[in-house]
This record gives C-alpha cells, structure tokens and sequence, in this order.
C-alpha cells in the first residue's frame, strides 16, 4: 500500500542550528513528493515541491530537499533555523495519476531560544 | 487575489446530526479536494471534485459526500455523524490543466461532535 513515513514525531532544535526532518515513502512508482507547513491554527503552506529532474530543490523560507531514489526518502533541511520556523511539518506525496495526495502523521518542530 | 476560505470557522454538532463545510477555491481554480486531519495526524484525503464530479476518493464511508458547483466551489456533507468525525476539515484548490499539482489549502473548519 502507498504510505508516506515521517519517522520524528517531534523534534527540538536550538535557534540558529541546522534542522532536518525526515520522511519516506512507499511507492509503487516514484510519485510527486511535497513538504508542506502548518502553524497553529492555520492551513497547510507549501514549502517545496519535487516532480523530477535536479534531487535538490529548493523552497521558500531558506528550506530545501533532498530527493533520494535508492532509500525512497526525501528529507526536509534548514542551515539555520529561526524561532518563527515552529510548526508541524508534514511530508506528501501524490501519485502520477494527480489525484489523491497521501499525507506523512507529521513532525512538530521546537525551536528553543 | 483571495486565497481558500472554508465556512464556518468552528462548529458543535451532535452525534447522528448531518453537517455542511463549504469552501471557495483560490481564484482561477477549478478543483477541489478534501481532506480530514484529526488530532495530532497528518490529514487524510476524503475526495477530490472536478468539473462538478468526484474523481477519486479515499478510505471514508458514503456517510461522507460532496457537491460541487458550477462556480467550482464545494461542499463537504457528512450524515450521522459520529463522535471520531470530530476533526478539522481542510479544502484545497488546484488548477488540473496546469498539472503542477500545487494544491492551495484554507485554514479550515473545526467540527466537534458532542
């Protein structure tokens, strides 16, 4: 079955460190990966996409992602990370049929001071 | 350019109650997907609508339908209402010819089920 796995239910990084969040997915075909971003009491923003081509893409906010085939995983980081940047994190991935998009249970990230 | 709204923001309802979301679509828009994000989990897909029809949908019951209208705005109807539909619903709008898949999400409606 597809699934999408984001292994950290909650990470604490301190203000100005580097941050990653992990996720992998289960995939018959390599599908559309996405990270999106959510604030207490708000919608989803998207941060970045991948569809294809260059492995290393980057978004808005100063994150980028890695695209990794051969351990199905595509990692979210940040060189520095701001207090502004706690949120719950979660890691999609749409299937080439562009229809149903299937959603990781999320990482909260803590940013301490 | 107005974003996704849903409507209402919050809602109380009672076990076996039937209840409407609504939500408009990002301007220029014209599909529209549903999802249910209980607490503390990543939301779940219910389906998506395009061209006022529904092209595919996730592991929910038919207690659950939707509508869409020829402005391409939609809503989310849930009959019998159970105390695990307690959630908050969230609406994204997409443009399908684009095929970018880029779905615009609204901040959502909060449904408890007393």
């Amino acid at each position: 079955a597809q699934s999408v796995t984001q292994p950290d239910i909650h990470i604490t990084v301190s203000e100005g460190a580097s941050l990653e969040l992990r996720c992998n997915y289960s995939y018959g075909a390599t599908p559309y990966l996405f990270w999106y971003v959510q604030s207490p009491g708000q919608g989803l923003q998207l941060l970045l996409k991948y569809f294809s081509g260059d492995t290393l893409v980057q978004g808005i906010k100063g994150f980028e992602a890695e695209f990794k085939r051969s351990q199905s995983s595509f990692n979210l980081r940040k060189p520095s990370v701001h207090w502004s940047d706690a949120a719950e994190y979660f890691c999609a991935a749409l299937n080439t049929g562009g229809f149903k998009t299937i959603f990781g249970a999320g990482t909260r990230l803590f940013v301490k001071a | 350019d107005a974003g996704v709204t849903q409507s209402p923001t919050h809602l109380i309802k009672t076990r076996g109650q039937q209840v409407t979301l609504r939500c408009s679509p990002k301007s220029g828009h014209d599909t529209v997907s549903w999802y249910q994000q209980a607490l503390g989990q990543g939301p779940q897909f219910i389906f998506q609508y395009y061209e006022e029809e529904e092209r595919q949908r996730g592991n929910f019951p038919d207690r659950f339908s939707g509508h869409q209208f020829p402005n391409y705005s939609s809503e989310l109807n849930v009959n019998a209402l159970l105390l695990g539909d307690s959630a908050l619903y969230l609406c994204a709008s997409s443009l399908k010819i684009l095929r970018s898949y880029e779905q615009y999400f609204g901040p959502g409606t909060r449904l408890t089920v007393t």
